[in-house]
């Protein structure tokens, strides 16, 4: 299997300019969590879809941040405008029922 | 709320010795799940070992295994052997088993090994 597919890797972009990150999970999960993680505060949880459907978003920091899973397969993270303390590495994971979550291999961002 | 707390920062090993990482975690549920995960430079978050909370066996995989103490809320990892590949931060996680199941972290103890 391929693992959790994330692209891209690496995204430098502007204060103010949309960001969209995307996440492929791993076949058959039927679970997807997004995270984020920074020196301050380490690994959190932003949002979490079951069956595609968004279950927990109260990680999500506030309106710029919007997320999507329109199929299985592909699931989006979009910054809206961004700012610079949204620079950080952006983690997709996936898991099947109640087993381990896989992680994909982040994608870093920096907002100049 | 449940937490994870990881208290060293830091630790280090000379290579072929045996390194343990502590961890503790607060939560009121019985049944739950805890992992170990390594972050390698390179980033990516991969999965060490698994531990349910009901199972009173320490789980292993090749060099590494656990030290689950329920009572005592504590579930620190045991690295035998130590190799060069091992560098890494190491994360403690917890994840309750109802509900969303999410993830909660520890702060990550990053490991170096001496050669």
């Amino acid at each position: 299997d391929a693992g959790v597919i994330q692209s891209p890797r690496h995204e430098v972009t502007e204060m103010g300019q949309e960001v969209t990150l995307r996440c492929k999970p791993i076949s058959g999960h039927n679970s997807l969590f997004w995270y984020r993680q920074t020196m301050m505060r380490g690994l959190e949880l932003l949002i979490y879809f079951n069956n595609n459907v968004p279950i927990d978003d109260s990680g999500m920091p506030e309106d710029r941040f919007s997320a999507k899973m329109p199929n299985a397969s592909f699931s989006t993270l979009k910054i809206q405008p961004s700012e610079p303390r949204d620079s950080a590495v952006y983690f997709c994971a996936s898991r099947i029922a109640r087993e381990t979550q896989y992680f994909g291999p982040g994608t870093r961002l920096l907002v100049l | 709320a449940q937490t994870v707390t990881q208290s060293q920062p830091e630790m280090s090993v000379q290579e072929a010795e045996t390194v343990t990482l502590s961890c503790t975690y607060d939560t009121s549920e019985s049944d739950y799940y805890l992992f170990w995960y390594k972050q390698p430079p390179s980033r990516q978050m991969i999965l060490v070992i698994r531990q349910e909370a009901y199972k009173q066996q320490n789980a292993t995989e090749n060099r590494f295994s656990v030290n689950f103490q329920k009572a005592a809320k504590s579930f620190s990892l045991k690295i035998s052997d130590s190799q060069l590949g091992d560098a890494a931060m190491y994360f403690c996680a917890y994840s309750p088993i109802q509900g969303a199941q999410k993830l909660v972290f520890g702060q990550g103890t990053r490991l170096t090994i001496n050669p």
